[in-house]
């Protein structure tokens, strides 16, 4: 089946500082790929995503390329601030059954100033 | 505005009911859904609907039951028979549930069991 890996967290850093949240998967055929940052006590909202390999999603400062060879979609940003604060959850669509999104464990991060 | 709601935003029960959480969208999406996350973990799916009148279980379907009468409601419930119901409940939508779509995601409902 399906899954995906993420770097546990907490990842501490400091203002300005660069973000590297590594995120791999398993699947069939050819996912779409998703990060989603997770604010205290709110709901998911999407960040980025790619489609197809070799895609960049990027929002906000933050890149992610869909590396089909490494089967890997990390998420960077070169200058974090301490509003980046969150939860952050990598995830795919496969061609399962109800194209159900299938998430990491999450990575928080926390910018101090 | 469109978008996702879910109420209420926090919801206490005691052992033995039943409840009700309510998510609505305006989005005109056909594909709905229910994840649970616990403290520290990821999202797990409980249940998903693409279409008005159709649904089906997810990983953890087991205690939960939906109903999809409408294309803009998708309530869950949460029965007696989940063994641990302490969670945060979060509802989504997508536009027909294709690999590229993206879910949107509601505030969320957080259960505590007394």
């Amino acid at each position: 089946g399906n899954s995906v890996t993420q770097m546990e967290g907490p990842v501490t850093l400091s203002e300005e500082a660069f973000l590297t949240i590594n995120c791999t998967y398993t699947a069939t055929g050819y996912p779409s790929l998703f990060w989603y940052v997770q604010y205290p006590g709110e709901g998911l909202q999407l960040l980025l995503k790619a489609t197809k390999a070799d895609d960049k999603g990027s929002n906000k400062g933050f890149e992610a390329t869909y590396r089909k060879e490494t089967t890997s979609f990390h998420l960077e940003k070169g200058s974090v601030q301490v509003s980046d604060s969150a939860v952050y959850f990598c995830a795919l669509v496969g061609k399962a059954a109800g194209n159900k999104l299938t998430f990491g464990g999450g990575t928080r991060v926390l910018v101090k100033p | 505005d469109g978008g996702i709601t879910q109420s209420p935003k926090y919801l206490f029960r005691k052992e033995g009911q039943n409840v009700t959480l309510s998510c609505e969208q305006n989005l005109n999406h056909d594909a709905m859904y229910w994840y649970r996350q616990d403290p520290g973990q990821g999202l797990r799916l409980i249940y998903y609907s693409q279409i008005v009148n159709d649904f089906q279980k997810g990983d953890i379907a087991e205690g939960y039951s939906v109903s999809r009468e409408k294309k803009e409601s998708f309530p869950l419930t949460v029965t007696s028979a989940q063994k641990n119901p302490t969670a945060f409940y979060l509802c989504a939508s997508s536009i027909s549930g294709g690999t590229t779509d993206t879910q949107y995601f509601g505030p969320g409902t957080r259960l505590t069991v007394l």
